[in-house]
């Protein structure tokens, strides 16, 4: 089995519909993130969250919200989704271990493709 | 502010040949720097990362990637090309303190023809 899966891998949508994507992990880690994927601009963060109380804005927050669950549960939110907010979208994991800097691999889900009509 | 750049949006090599991929990073301080791949329809997998240390990096399928500070590179390489290396690759810098962030790169998408 997967270590971060996401639900729904695809999703068609209409303006203004509120919409869920989720995200779950069993690698144990604290530290999660959702990013956005478009053609020709790589991966940009939208939230990440490094334990259950701490939630934080990425650089794209506007029109997204998120809810951390549990320590493997992430979730985002499109509360009126726009056209615009179709795209490409990752969930990731990282664990934090002293020693190596503060900085740590990230483990990538398999995507969900959002489109807003 | 950290950045990233791919200057190559997409390469074409021929099956056998030999491969590099370009990346250049604006970071005020020693970076950590990522390459990861993006199969088609599949998420990204890390290939290799540079910390600190040998700045000649080894990663998986066959790839390594050499830190240049002066150059402000992290230019990955392949010495032959193989038909399923064809996907699109991220390079990635964090930062050393605070916040555990990626900014990526545009990505390169590579083609092998046969």
């Amino acid at each position: 089995d997967a270590d971060v899966t996401q639900t729904p891998r695809n999703r068609i949508t209409k303006t203004g519909k509120r919409i869920m994507l989720e995200c779950s992990q069993t690698k144990g880690h604290d530290r999660m993130y959702w990013y956005r994927q478009d053609p020709g601009l790589g991966l940009r963060l939208i939230y990440y969250s490094f334990d259950v109380k701490d939630i934080n804005k990425g650089e794209i927050s506007d029109g997204y919200s998120v809810s951390r669950q549990a320590q493997a549960k992430f979730s985002l939110s499109l509360e009126s989704a726009i056209p615009n907010q179709t795209a490409l979208y990752f969930c990731a994991t990282s664990d934090f271990i002293q020693g190596q800097g503060s900085y740590n691999e990230q483990f990538f889900g398999p995507g969900t493709r959002l489109t807003v009509l | 502010a950290q950045s990233v750049t791919q200057p190559d949006i997409h390469i074409t090599v021929s099956e056998g040949a030999s491969l590099e991929l370009r990346c250049n990073y604006s970071y005020g301080a020693t970076p950590y720097l990522f390459w990861y791949v993006q199969s088609p329809g599949q998420g990204l997998q890390l290939l290799l990362k540079y910390f600190s240390g040998d700045t000649l990096v080894q990663g998986i399928k066959g790839f390594e990637a050499e830190f240049k500070r002066s150059q402000s590179s992290f230019n990955l390489r392949k010495p032959s090309v193989h038909w399923s290396d064809a996907a699109e690759y991220f390079c990635a810098v964090g930062r050393i303190q605070g916040a555990q962030k990626l900014v990526f790169g545009q990505g390169t998408r590579l083609t092998i023809n046969p």
